[in-house]
């Protein structure tokens, strides 16, 4: 696709539910960042792929959460046992390489979780 | 620790006006770059201009220019001839030589037609 793209849009979920939420990055791009944004707040970093590994998963706030890339291309970020508190917007970006902002990061649509 | 501050919640300028939205930043990185980003409704982030520490010159895309003042640790973005379709929340941010963006909380810009 011509940008990266996140399913699903809006997400409602009941607490203590499990959810993915989906990324499909830009075709060829390596790099991969999940970023969470709460209402009024800018983002904050989650985790970070280059291919198919993690390479930065520290800002993964506990381990009821987890992210995949097994082909190096589309990413699943999975929330265990959700809490009202995981309520958010969930943005995907990619960029080619990465490197530090030498490459564009574009970002999608993101993915809006609420937990009720 | 890597900050990035941004003291104006919200902003208002008239069509066709001239605003300046500020940041500032703190880190011990010597090299790194500079980001603003606007998030209209759709929330979608979009690249507004970038900046490279070491480059003195301040960067220009159109309507849009930087302010960079490197030793006081400064950023603003400079918006001239202000119209309809600027209006949205723009963050500052730099992954301060690594790969994780570090966001301001954002301003929120209105347009007053």
């Amino acid at each position: 696709g011509a940008g990266v793209s996140q399913t699903p849009s809006n997400k409602v979920t009941e607490k203590g539910k499990y959810v993915e939420l989906r990324c499909d990055p830009i075709s060829g791009h390596t790099a991969l960042y999940w970023y969470r944004q709460s209402l009024g707040q800018g983002p904050e970093f989650l985790i970070y792929f280059q291919g198919t590994g993690a390479a930065d998963d520290s800002g993964l706030p506990n381990d009821r959460f987890f992210a995949v890339r097994p082909e190096g291309s589309v990413s699943t970020l999975k929330i265990q046992r959700t809490e009202r508190g995981d309520s958010a917007v969930y943005l995907c970006a990619s960029s080619f390489t990465g490197g530090a902002g030498v490459t564009e990061a574009f970002f999608g649509q993101g993915t809006r979780l609420t937990v009720v | 620790a890597q900050t990035v501050t941004q003291s104006q919640p919200e902003m208002s300028v008239q069509e066709a006006e001239t605003v300046t939205l500020s940041c500032t930043y703190d880190t011990s990185e010597s090299d790194y770059y500079l980001f603003w980003y606007k998030q209209p409704p759709s929330r979608q982030m979009i690249l507004v201009i970038r900046q490279e520490a070491y480059k003195q010159q301040n960067a220009t895309e159109n309507r849009f220019s930087v302010n960079f003042q490197k030793a006081a640790k400064s950023f603003s973005l400079k918006i001239s001839d202000s119209q309809l379709g600027d209006a949205a929340m723009y963050f500052c941010a730099s992954p301060f030589g690594n790969e994780k963006l570090t966001f301001g909380t954002g301003t929120r810009l209105t347009i007053i037609p």
